[in-house]
């Protein structure tokens, strides 16, 4: 079936120490979302790329970066992660930007010791 | 700016009961509106949207929406509702051919059977 996968589901790191997580999708759509979702909070947008055009919401800080090397990958790098960076990471796609339909992978939670 | 409101935080029904869950949101302008869904242990998938048309949206699994412009409100609605309801609710909208998804902070229902 055609979807939206991210790994890992679960990800721990250490205060400070970069990590990576990754999405990938089969539905050929141009856009790829990432959201943080804290706790009982509601998904925030980070940033999205219409095919490479990277497009960053103003008040993503900027330990957050991306990289979506072809259509199917995109990547979140938390370049310093704080205590405050722990989340749910969710990722999301769309055939085009305005009315269409996102459609959301499972996530990864990120555990900051 | 725009903004979502989910009053209702935490919803327990029985089965058979009938479900309405409230949003609002702000904006002055033209609004595309969505409620997702998050069974347990699974990725947001959308229930249904409104766009334009019939204010009265119908989507999956028996569950229909109704968009208000005056009160600025498009609350979801299912006359009888199953334990396989359970589930997070999230109400989001964007604002017309824009890219950005605004999420309320959700409502979790509990149905019991």
């Amino acid at each position: 079936d055609a979807m939206v996968i991210q790994n890992p589901r679960y990800q721990v790191t250490q205060f400070g120490k970069p990590v990576t997580l990754s999405c990938s999708q089969t539905l050929n759509h141009n856009v790829m979302y990432w959201y943080q979702q804290k706790s009982s909070q509601a998904p925030k947008l980070l940033f999205h790329y219409y095919d490479k055009d990277f497009n960053n919401e103003a008040d993503t800080p900027d330990n957050f970066q991306s990289r979506r090397p072809n259509t199917s990958f995109c990547f979140l790098d938390i370049r310093s992660p704080g205590l405050g960076d722990a989340a749910m990471y969710l990722c999301a796609t769309s055939i085009k930007t305005g009315q269409e339909t996102q459609y959301f992978g499972p996530g990864t939670r990120l555990l900051v010791l | 700016a725009q903004s979502v409101s989910q009053h209702n935080h935490h919803v327990i029904l029985s089965e058979a009961a009938s479900l309405e869950l409230g949003c609002n949101y702000s904006y002055g302008g033209t609004v595309n509106l969505f409620w997702y869904v998050q069974y347990p242990g699974q990725h947001l998938q959308l229930l249904l949207k409104y766009f334009s048309g019939d204010p009265l949206v119908k989507g999956i699994k028996g569950f229909e929406a109704e968009f208000i412009k005056s009160k600025f409100s498009f609350n979801l609605r299912k006359p009888s509702v199953q334990w396989s309801d359970t589930a997070e609710y999230f109400c989001a909208l964007s604002a017309y051919n824009t890219d950005k998804l605004i999420f309320g902070t959700g409502t979790r229902l509990q149905v019991f059977p």
